[in-house]
């Protein structure tokens, strides 16, 4: 049972355009969702938090939440080659350990 | 202001071999974690502490020890090291509210068994 789920990729976006990643999990009474951004060989990085419906936005950066459809998406807007990186989605899933269930990442690529 | 600090960055054991996976956090908070991330995974809990004395099994604990004598450090052990073991290691550490906070990580131990 996949409680977290990404595409893996790679996904290619052409520099400027909107990079859309989604993630889809299996909790419903899930309450917090992050998106890390993990560039090769490096630790993850926070992104995003997301805690209630609708869109979060910040900078180039928007979080769209979906409960009703356990659905998390992230945009990124005017994309560079420096977004260029795997995302991690991560969400607390009620009923394990008190850490983040992860999902095994998107590839984001950005062409020059 | 460190943040969250592991050490070693990188190590090679044998196999049956121990070591000590260290980790230290100047932020202050209560609630640390340690992961394991193999290529083209996601992360996976191994153990987490809400506080110091108090340490809890993850997903993945087998093989593995902890103890949090301190709020600053949170050491992960490894007993008699095995090739399924070899791994990136991530140390992170979150504020009150446990998972629904966000979690702050540190630059990882990459640690392979031969």
């Amino acid at each position: 049972q996949k409680e977290v789920e990404q595409n893996s990729g790679p996904l290619s976006v052409p520099e400027g355009a909107i990079a859309s990643l989604n993630c889809t999990y299996s909790d419903r009474v899930s309450q917090s969702f992050f998106w890390y951004r993990q560039y090769s060989g490096k630790s993850p990085e926070l992104i995003m938090s997301i805690y209630s419906n609708g869109d979060k936005e910040d900078g180039r950066f928007t979080a769209q939440l979906n409960k009703a459809s356990q659905y998390v998406s992230l945009l990124i807007r005017d994309s560079q080659p420096s977004d260029s990186a795997t995302y991690l989605c991560a969400v607390n899933i009620r009923g394990g350990a008190d850490g983040l269930t992860f999902g095994k990442g998107t590839h984001l690529i950005i062409q020059p | 202001n460190a943040g969250v600090t592991q050490t070693p960055k990188f190590r090679i054991l044998k196999i049956g071999q121990s070591m000590t996976l260290q980790c230290t956090q100047d932020m202050n908070h209560n609630y640390m974690y340690w992961y394991r991330q193999d290529p083209g995974m996601g992360l996976k809990l191994i153990y987490y502490s809400v506080g110091a004395g108090i340490t809890d099994k993850g997903e993945v604990p087998n093989g593995y020890n902890v103890s949090r004598s301190t709020t600053e450090d949170f050491p992960l052990r490894l007993e008699l090291a095995a090739p399924s073991q070899t791994s990136v290691y991530f140390c992170a550490t979150g504020g009150e509210g446990g998972r629904n906070q966000p979690q702050h990580f540190g630059d990882g131990t990459r640690l392979s068994i031969l």
